[in-house]
């Protein structure tokens, strides 16, 4: 039962413009969101996160959105860089003390230069 | 400070025999996580451990696997009897506390031949 989706296997987007990377979520107990971007060979590396309580988080290119109603969130890089390729996963938790995540089954972002 | 170590990077094993798969958390990190990717999936939660007790382990495979965290020394992910199926990267992380991100290691390739 997979309850964090990510339905777009793969994405191109041209160096500058914007990267939007989506997740839908199933479990209405997640109130804790992550992204995380992975190179291969590599582990996953925490990127940008939100609680439910805010519906926008901001980090320099990164910023998530969350709209609860639709269980959905968003990730938007602007403006994307070649150095962005990578697989990005999306991530829930439940802050209950379970502590364990659900990832979605990733995104291939390629930023063409 | 050193980021979280897995050990080996990469792991062969015939099927039947048993694989040890090592993970030392950040300093300071008291709180570890095993996950499991398979080709073309997202990670799996597997196993949350603390110093010397098991936590949740609701993702692990009832038979053959294990998993502990002892009082000195890094936390073990075991396999016994592995089998084709169990070829997979399988990823350690770790955090200070629960309600903190969690930070991943490299990852574990283990193949089964």
């Amino acid at each position: 039962d997979q309850q964090v989706k990510q339905n777009s296997p793969s994405l191109s987007v041209q160096e500058g413009r914007i990267s939007i990377l989506n997740c839908d979520y199933t479990n209405s107990m997640f109130d804790y969101f992550l992204w995380y971007k992975k190179y291969p060979a590599e582990g996953p590396t925490f990127l940008i996160s939100i609680s439910s309580i805010k519906d926008k988080n901001e980090d320099g290119r990164f910023t998530v959105f969350l709209n609860k109603s639709a269980k959905h969130l968003s990730l938007h890089i602007v403006p994307s860089q070649p150095g962005d390729s990578a697989v990005y996963f999306c991530a829930a938790d439940r802050q209950t003390g379970a502590n364990n995540l659900f990832f979605g089954t990733g995104t291939r972002l390629t930023v063409i230069p | 400070n050193a980021g979280v170590m897995q050990n080996p990077r990469h792991l062969v094993r015939r099927r039947g025999q048993e694989a040890r798969l090592r993970c030392s958390p950040m300093k300071g990190h008291s709180h570890v996580y095993w996950y499991r990717q398979l080709p073309e999936e997202g990670l799996k939660f597997m196993v949350y451990l603390q110093k010397e007790n098991i936590i949740d382990e609701s993702g692990m495979p009832k038979e053959r696997f294990s998993a502990e965290f002892p009082k000195e020394g890094p936390s073990i992910l075991r396999i016994q009897q592995v089998v084709r199926g169990d070829s997979a990267a399988y990823f350690c992380a770790s955090s200070p506390s629960w309600d903190v991100g969690q930070y991943f290691g490299p990852g574990t390739r283990l193949t089964v031949t």
